[in-house]
C-alpha cells in the first residue's frame, strides 16, 4: 500500500529535551516536507526536501533540522523543543513534477 | 493580508441542501489550485484539483476565476458523511499556501 508513515504519532515531553520524528514514504517521490498545524493558522510550512541531499527552509524553520539522506525518509528534529512547538505536524511526500500531497497520519506534539 | 482566505464557518447545513465555499488569494501569479478535506485532527486528502474551465467529481463542483483571485467549492445533495473541514489550496513555483479551512457541519 502506497502510503507515508510518520513515528511517533504521540508524544509528550519537556522543554530542551532533543527529539526526533521519523518520516518514510514508499512512492518513490522526490520530494518531501514537513508541516506544523495549530489552530486559526492552518498549515505552515517548516521545510522541504526536493531530494536527497537538498533540503530548504519554509516558512517556520526555526527551532527545527531535518535531513534527507535517503531518497524515503526525511526526520523532523528538535534540539532543544519548547512549549511553543506543540502542535500537530504532517509529513507529506509529493511525486515530481506535481503539486499533489500525499500526507502522513500526523504527529500530535506536546511540549511541557 | 492573507495570502489564501477562507471563511472559516462553520456552515450548519442539513442533508440533501446546497452549499458553497469560497476561497481568495492573493498571489495572481500562483499556477495550480486545489480543495483537500480535513477530517477531525487527521491528515488532510486531496479532493479534487480546480482547473481554469472549472471541473465536476460527482456531487462536487470547483471553479476557478482569475480575474477576481478566487475559487469555489459547491457540494450539491449533502450527505453525513461530508462533515470535515475544506482546505483552500493554492501553488506556485514549488511552494503551496494552504488556507486556514472552512468547516461544514450537515446534521440529519
Amino acid at each position: 500500500e502506497a502510503q507515508v508513515t510518520q513515528n511517533p504519532r504521540y508524544l509528550i515531553t519537556v522543554t530542551g529535551k532533543k527529539l526526533t520524528v521519523t518520516c518514510s514514504q514508499n512512492m518513490n517521490h522526490e520530494y518531501m516536507s514537513w508541516y506544523r498545524q495549530d489552530p486559526g493558522l492552518g498549515l505552515r510550512q517548516i521545510y522541504y526536501s526536493m531530494n536527497v541531499e537538498v533540503t530548504d527552509k519554509g516558512d517556520v524553520p526555526e527551532g527545527y533540522k531535518v535531513s534527507r539522506k535517503e531518497k524515503r525518509n526525511f526526520p523532523l528534529i528538535l534540539e532543544s523543543p519548547s512549549p511553543n512547538q506543540t502542535s500537530l505536524y504532517f509529513c507529506a511526500s509529493t511525486p515530481g513534477g506535481s503539486y499533489e500531497q500525499y500526507f502522513g497520519p500526523g504527529t500530535r506534539l506536546t511540549v511541557t | 493580508r492573507k495570502e489564501v482566505e477562507q471563511d472559516p464557518g462553520p456552515f450548519n447545513v442539513p442533508e440533501g441542501a446546497t452549499v458553497a465555499f469560497n476561497c481568495t488569494y492573493s498571489n495572481s501569479a500562483s499556477q495550480s489550485f486545489f480543495w483537500y478535506r480535513q477530517d477531525c485532527r487527521k491528515e488532510p486528502k486531496l479532493l479534487m484539483s480546480v482547473y481554469s474551465s472549472g471541473n465536476e467529481d460527482g456531487r462536487f463542483t470547483a471553479q476557478l476565476n482569475r480575474a477576481s483571485q478566487y475559487i469555489s467549492l459547491l457540494i450539491r445533495d449533502s450527505k453525513l458523511s461530508d462533515s470535515a473541514t475544506y482546505l483552500c489550496v493554492v501553488a506556485g513555483f514549488q511552494k503551496l499556501v494552504f488556507g486556514t479551512g472552512t468547516r461544514l457541519l450537515v446534521s440529519p
